[in-house]
C-alpha cells in the first residue's frame, strides 16, 4: 500500500536552508487523486501545516511560512521535497510528510503519514 | 487563519469509561473537520474526517459529531491503547490544527 518516508539532515545551521525529501512507495506521485503535504511539530507542541503540492507542481502554502517555503515534486524519482530558508531555532521540529488521498482538493485530511524526522536548528 | 481551540487540555479517564473531547473553530468550517490520534513517539493517525466519518480501520468506539464551529470526538469505552493526544484539524480553508487534548489514565 501507499507509504511515505522522510529523509534529510537532522541538523541545520541558523540562517541556512532546511531541505527534506519524502520518498513515495507503493503508489505513484503522479496519481491525480493524491495531494502531498508537509506538517511539522516542535518538541512538546502541536501540529503546524506547512504546505501541499499536486503532481502537476501546483503548490499551496501556509501564509505564515509562504515567504520562506518551497515544495517541489520529482516525478522521475517518485518523491517530493521541502525547502525552508533562513531557518532559526523556532524551526526546530519533527517534520512529517503526509498524503491526502481523497482527491477532493488540496484542503483535506491527511490519511497517510510518514514516521517523521527530527530537524534541529543549531550552530 | 481559522483558529481551532480544543478543550479540555487534559482529560483523566479510567479504562472502560467514555471520553468526550471538544473542538471549536473561530469561524464555520461546515463539516470539514478531522480528528487525529498521536501516541508518544509516533506520527498522527487519522481517525475521523468529514466531522463524523471513521477512517479506514478505525474501531467503532470512536465517533465524531458536530458541524459549523462546534465538534466532538467521543471514545465510547476507553482501551489502554487509546491513551494518547488527540488533535482536531479544519480543512475548510488552508489546514489548521487545535493544540491537542491529552487523554490520560485516571
Amino acid at each position: 500500500q501507499l507509504q511515505v518516508q522522510e529523509s534529510g539532515p537532522g541538523l541545520v545551521k541558523p540562517s541556512e536552508t532546511l531541505s527534506l525529501t519524502c520518498i513515495v512507495s507503493g503508489g505513484s506521485i503522479s496519481s491525480y487523486t493524491y495531494y502531498w503535504g508537509w506538517i511539522r511539530q516542535p518538541p512538546g507542541k502541536g501540529l503546524e501545516y506547512i504546505g501541499t503540492i499536486y503532481y502537476s507542481g501546483t503548490t499551496y502554502y501556509n501564509p505564515s511560512l509562504k515567504s520562506r517555503v518551497s515544495i517541489s515534486v520529482d516525478t522521475s524519482k517518485n518523491q517530493f521535497s521541502l525547502h525552508l530558508s533562513s531557518v532559526t531555532a523556532a524551526d526546530t521540529a519533527v517534520y512529517y510528510c503526509a498524503v491526502n488521498t481523497a482527491a477532493t482538493g488540496p484542503n483535506d485530511a491527511f490519511d497517510i503519514w510518514g514516521q517523521g524526522t527530527m530537524v534541529t536548528v543549531s550552530s | 487563519e481559522i483558529v481551532m481551540t480544543q478543550f479540555p487540555a487534559t482529560l483523566s479517564v479510567s479504562p472502560g469509561e467514555r471520553a468526550t473531547l471538544s473542538c471549536r473553530a473561530s469561524q464555520s468550517v461546515t463539516s470539514n473537520l478531522a480528528w487525529y490520534q498521536q501516541r508518544p513517539g509516533q506520527a498522527p493517525r487519522l481517525l475521523i474526517y468529514g466531522a463524523s466519518t471513521r477512517a479506514t480501520g478505525i474501531p467503532a468506539r470512536f465517533s465524531g459529531s458536530g458541524s459549523g464551529t462546534e465538534f466532538t470526538l467521543t471514545i465510547s469505552t476507553l482501551q489502554s491503547e487509546d491513551f494518547a493526544v488527540y488533535y482536531c484539524q479544519q480543512y475548510n480553508k488552508w489546514p489548521t490544527f487545535g493544540q491537542g487534548t491529552k487523554v490520560e489514565i485516571k
